[in-house]
């Protein structure tokens, strides 16, 4: 499975646009982007997914670029409730059932 | 609609005794099935999958096994525990092609 590097933490201020971006060099032809949303003492929740271009959707945007070795995840106006660790993940080929987190980055939202 | 279960909620156990965490998804048929575990300000270390009754991969050499009984049914085991095991336990599930997976509300386990 291709391996993920993220910033380990990233802070912001309350109705800013937050960009968090995910390197991913060795992503295969059929892999697909994931990205999830994980609040302390409970399971990671899906957020949004795509293979290449954007991707949009009520909560977030998803921009690649055309050689899909990196993604950004773009959250609009963030509310202290958007803090949270985000995780990146790239896999699923369909040659494969496994999903394995990296470390995740830690965005953390000041009023 | 989905749902996925996790039990117990909580958990303290003494070093060398015994473990059994159990998870059941109820609305789905034929769901890969997950158990991960994460430690205390740590990302998800993935422990095993299912893709089927009595098919388990496992992930991490280790002292907990795994088993999958029946269809919707994942069980984590463990015949001694070690204080290494202390974490939150998660279970989840994806069905069919979908990339989405769906996370159960974990077991907080204290090895003490």
């Amino acid at each position: 499975l291709a391996k993920t590097t993220q910033p380990i933490s990233m802070d912001s201020y309350e109705g800013q646009e937050v960009n968090i971006t995910c390197s991913h060099n060795n992503i295969a032809t059929n892999d697909y982007i994931t990205w999830y949303q994980q609040f302390p003492s409970q399971g990671p929740r899906f957020i949004i997914q795509g293979y290449k271009t954007k991707v949009t959707n009520e909560v977030a945007s998803l921009f690649i670029p055309a050689d899909r070795k990196s993604s950004t995840l773009s959250l609009p106006r963030v509310s202290l409730s958007d803090t949270a660790v985000y995780y990146c993940l790239v896999g699923y080929g369909g040659a494969t059932n496994k999903l394995i987190f990296g470390t995740g980055t830690l965005l953390a939202v000041q009023p | 609609s989905q749902t996925i279960h996790q039990w117990p909620a909580t958990l303290v156990q003494p070093v060398g005794s015994p473990l059994s965490l159990e998870c059941t998804v109820e609305g789905t048929s034929n769901p890969n099935l997950y158990w991960y575990r994460q430690a205390a300000g740590r990302g998800l270390q993935l422990l095993f999958y299912s893709v089927g009754i009595g098919q388990i991969s496992s992930e991490v050499p280790q002292n907990l096994s795994a088993s999958r009984p029946q269809d919707r049914q994942f069980i984590l085991s463990s015949k001694k525990l070690l204080l290494s095991d202390s974490g939150f336990y998660l279970c989840a599930f994806r069905v069919g092609n979908s990339y989405e997976q769906y996370f159960g509300p974990g077991t907080r386990l204290t090895v003490t």
